[in-house]
């Protein structure tokens, strides 16, 4: 069982947009900020968003981050064939330990 | 370009130590902020962090894994390691490494690690 809480799997068109939900605590999501990650299919995870919403170099503004209270979201617009892949969120959580913790990642398919 | 390489065994025993090496080029270990991590992930399942550590030896574990990793760095070979000891088959998977701010900015490549005898 992951910390964070993600839907299994989310799909859409191409040219349509998708959310991604991510579900936390207040040990977690709550104070601290939410990275995304996208794992292409037989590669290694890649950083998409930081700080809760924004963008690393060369990530493209069709991907987009929030955060409210306990919950972080992360969004695709204009959704692309290559855009198929897992998507994990991740943050610090700081019961216990200080640690990293992950969702348990979301399959994205594009019809 | 910062680039991370994982090297070690593939194989590994049961109720042995599972043993491998991150390589950092183009860039230094010792820079200021960074911490330098491992992930691992089990075949066909999520991430799993591991722990991290500074140039200065500080490091931070999973809670879960903590009794038996220890990861520890080399700034005179810009190399940073991880032992995971007594491992079964619930620790095979792919181990990647990583540089460490809040969020995992760069990573390895991943190595696959199978404990088996």
């Amino acid at each position: 069982q992951s910390v964070l809480t993600q839907p299994p799997s989310v799909s859409a068109a191409p040219g349509q947009k998708v959310t991604i939900s991510c579900s936390g605590s207040s040990s977690n999501i709550g104070n601290n900020y939410v990275s995304w990650y996208q794992q292409l299919p037989g590669t290694a995870p890649k950083l998409l968003i930081y700080d809760n919403n924004k963008r690393p170099s060369g990530i493209p503004d069709r991907f987009s981050g929030s955060k409210s209270g306990t919950s972080a979201t992360l969004g695709i617009t204009g959704l692309q064939t290559g855009d198929e892949a897992d998507y994990y969120c991740g943050t610090w959580d700081s019961s216990l330990s200080a640690h990293v913790v992950f969702g348990g990642g979301t399959k994205l398919t594009v019809l | 370009q910062l680039q991370l390489q994982e090297s070690g065994p593939g194989l590994v025993k049961p109720s042995e130590t599972l043993s491998l090496t991150c390589t950092v080029s183009g860039g230094s270990i010792s820079s200021s902020s960074y911490y330098w991590g491992w992930i691992r992930q089990p075949p066909g399942k999520g991430l799993e962090w591991i722990g991290s550590i500074y140039y200065s030896g500080s490091t931070y574990y999973n809670p879960s894994l903590k009794s038996r990793v220890t990861i520890s760095v080399d700034t005179s070979k810009n190399q940073f390691s991880l032992k995971l000891s007594s491992v079964t088959a619930a620790d095979t998977a792919v181990y990647y490494c990583a540089r460490q701010l809040i969020s995992l900015d760069y990573w390895g490549q991943g190595t696959l690690v199978t404990v088996s005898s």
